[in-house]
Formats: structure tokens, sequence, C-alpha cells
């Protein structure tokens, strides 16, 4: 089962450089997340949707913009990386909210130098 | 707006019973979870409570739930070395997703 899948899982980037972390959940989920965790610190919502077409902003969404296109794909855009955006990211998702089990995807980690 | 804490750090012996706590701000909150995070890994959902109950109890994970004071609790029995990792207390926000405090790193000793 792969359940959810994140790409790439480490990537260094130059400041101002653009990016992708690919997410996809083979699980015929509504809903999808993507949150960041800073060293030591809990995960932060960075986007979120409960649909294709559908996506709205998290508690930090400065920085990054998503699509959903499609069910299964959530990518999460970085646009003129900032060593603040230096953090591990996961995707998530879940079926119906918050009744269901949210799974993770085994994360992204992104330094920015 | 939302808010859940954590205390950072636990030291326990292996054996022992370990005791998480958290605190959380939302009086809303419908569902409380509690996950693992295991060095370099995604994370594991352990067990979650629904708000009308007081107890959860899943093999060696008691879960208690004090609503009137917003306090929610994680207990392991019989720690072993395997439990070592940060564990993550969350609330259901309005926001249909997840809101998650800082962790505890729970370290066992042999």
């Amino acid at each position: 089962n792969a359940g959810v899948t994140q790409t790439p899982k480490f990537r260094i980037l130059k400041i101002g450089q653009s990016m992708t972390l690919q997410c996809a959940q083979d699980m015929n989920h509504n809903y999808m997340y993507w949150y960041r965790q800073d060293p030591g610190m809990g995960l932060k919502l960075i986007y979120y949707s409960v649909g294709a077409g559908i996506t709205d902003k998290g508690e930090v969404p400065n920085g990054y913009n998503v699509s959903r296109s499609t069910t299964e794909d959530f990518p999460l855009r970085l646009e003129l990386a900032a060593p603040s955006q230096t953090s591990v990211y996961f995707c998530a998702s879940s079926s119906r909210g918050r009744e269901s089990t949210i799974y993770f995807g085994e994360g992204s980690w992104l330094t920015v130098v | 707006g939302e808010d859940v804490e954590q205390s950072l750090f636990l030291s326990v012996r292996e054996g022992d019973s370990s005791v998480i706590n958290c605190t959380y701000t939302d009086s809303s909150s419908t569902y409380l979870y509690w996950y693992k995070q295991e060095p370099g890994a995604g994370l594991q959902l352990l067990t979650y409570i629904f708000s009308n109950m007081d107890m959860k109890q899943d093999q060696r994970l008691t879960v208690l739930l004090n609503k009137k004071d917003k306090h929610l609790s994680l207990r392991i029995a019989d720690t072993q070395t395997g439990d070592s990792a940060i564990y993550f207390c969350a609330d259901y926000t309005g926001r249909r997703a997840l809101t998650f405090g800082s962790g505890t790193r729970l370290q066992v000793q042999p």
C-alpha cells in the first residue's frame, strides 16, 4: 500500500530558487494537507484542500502556493526560497476530515542556503 | 486562536509507566489525537478520543480526557526502549485540520 507519497525526500535550494514538493495519495481521500515542522516544534498548517479544485490557507501560507487539479495530487510550490523555509514538510490526507484517521507522508527535508 | 501545549521532555526507566500531558484551548475541539514520531520519520497515529469520552484504552495506551480543564494525557504502561520518540498531541480545529502541540520527547532508559 503506497498511502501518501512525497517527493523529493531531501533537497537543498539556493536563496531565490523555486521548487515544487510533490504529494500523491492513492486512497481516494478528499482532504489533503501540507504541514511544516521546524526543529523542536510541532507541525504548522501551510495549506489544505477539501477536494479537487478547492484549496485554502492554513496558519503559515506566506511564500507558498498549492493547486489541487486531481483528487490524488496536491503539490506545494515554493517561490523565491528563503532560509526561513528550511524545514521538514509533511503532506497528509484523510477521507472525511476530523472523524477520520489522517495519514502522513514520510516527509521532505528542505534546506535553503 | 487555537493552542495546544505540551511539556518538552520526559525521561523514564524501562518497565515504568510514562504519562505525557497536553492542554488545549479550543473548547469546540471534538476529537483529540496522539501521534508518535520516531527520528527521521513521519507521524504515526497512536490513538484518538472523542470529546464525550473520559477515557480510552488500547493495549498499553490509556488516554484520559478532562474536558472541563481542557487537559489530555497519554499513559504508556510498561514503557519499552522502542517507545522512545516524540509524542504529539493534536486537536481538530474549525479549519478542518489538526493543530499540533510542540511535542514531548520521551526518553526511555534501560
